[in-house]
């Protein structure tokens, strides 16, 4: 059973388009996150939910907007693409406060072509 | 500004060598710090956390140090072998929840 669960792996598409990505996670988790990963391999956080409520938002351009139904999921969605929103995006989760760490999907490459 | 700092982008090291990374920050007061491997296509995985009040943790053939005078951990790969070769990412994490990421330094063990 997959911890943390990205859909899609791939996601190639236009500028302009909207496209969602979503994640679910069945650890139990609190607390789910965002990251994005460039092309030189810097991961930075975008957002951050527990238990359904945004506790991070970093700036982050307001055509990306995270929703989450339930505490196991939380999905990203982005307006109006442009070619810089290329990256590989990663979904995590955690305990607050535990010495676990978090857990990360296996990414989302996205390419704006 | 903050910055998190990793050693280098790349070591090679010698199979059955320790290897060394070191994570140096500026600007941070983290409650704690944390190592995390990731090989290529995968998301990171997460190794070990040490807490400020911490100086040292140890898992199997992996040490971690933390000095908070230096703003410095060291993560060590003792009897270093080629499957550990990945990149490895140190993370920050204040007491507000926030970790921010180093960029990486890619380790390769040589047979």
């Amino acid at each position: 059973d997959t911890a943390v669960s990205q859909t899609p792996k791939y996601l190639v598409t236009q500028m302009g388009n909207d496209k969602s990505i979503k994640c679910e996670q069945n650890l139990g988790h609190d607390t789910m996150y965002w990251y994005k990963q460039d092309s030189k391999k810097f991961l930075k956080i975008m957002f951050s939910y527990n238990n359904k409520e945004l506790i991070i938002n970093e700036t982050v351009p307001n055509r990306f907007s995270p929703k989450s139904p339930d505490k196991a999921h939380l999905n990203l969605h982005i307006n109006s693409l442009e070619l810089g929103d290329s990256a590989v995006y990663f979904c995590a989760s955690s305990h607050l406060g535990e010495d676990y760490g978090y857990t990360f999907g296996s990414g989302t490459r996205l390419t704006v072509v | 500004s903050q910055k998190i700092e990793q050693n280098s982008e790349a070591l090679n090291i010698q199979e059955g060598k320790t290897a060394t990374l070191t994570c140096n920050y500026t600007n941070y007061s983290p409650a704690y710090l944390q190592w995390y491997r990731q090989d290529p296509g995968r998301g990171p995985v997460f190794l070990l956390l040490i807490r400020e009040n911490e100086k040292e943790k140890r898992k199997e053939r992996l040490k971690v140090t933390f000095d908070t005078t230096l703003k410095q951990s060291l993560f060590h790969i003792t009897a270093s072998q080629p499957a550990d070769s990945a990149t490895y990412l140190c993370a920050l994490e204040t007491n507000a929840g926030k970790s921010t990421f180093g960029d990486g330094t890619t380790l390769t063990v040589k047979p």
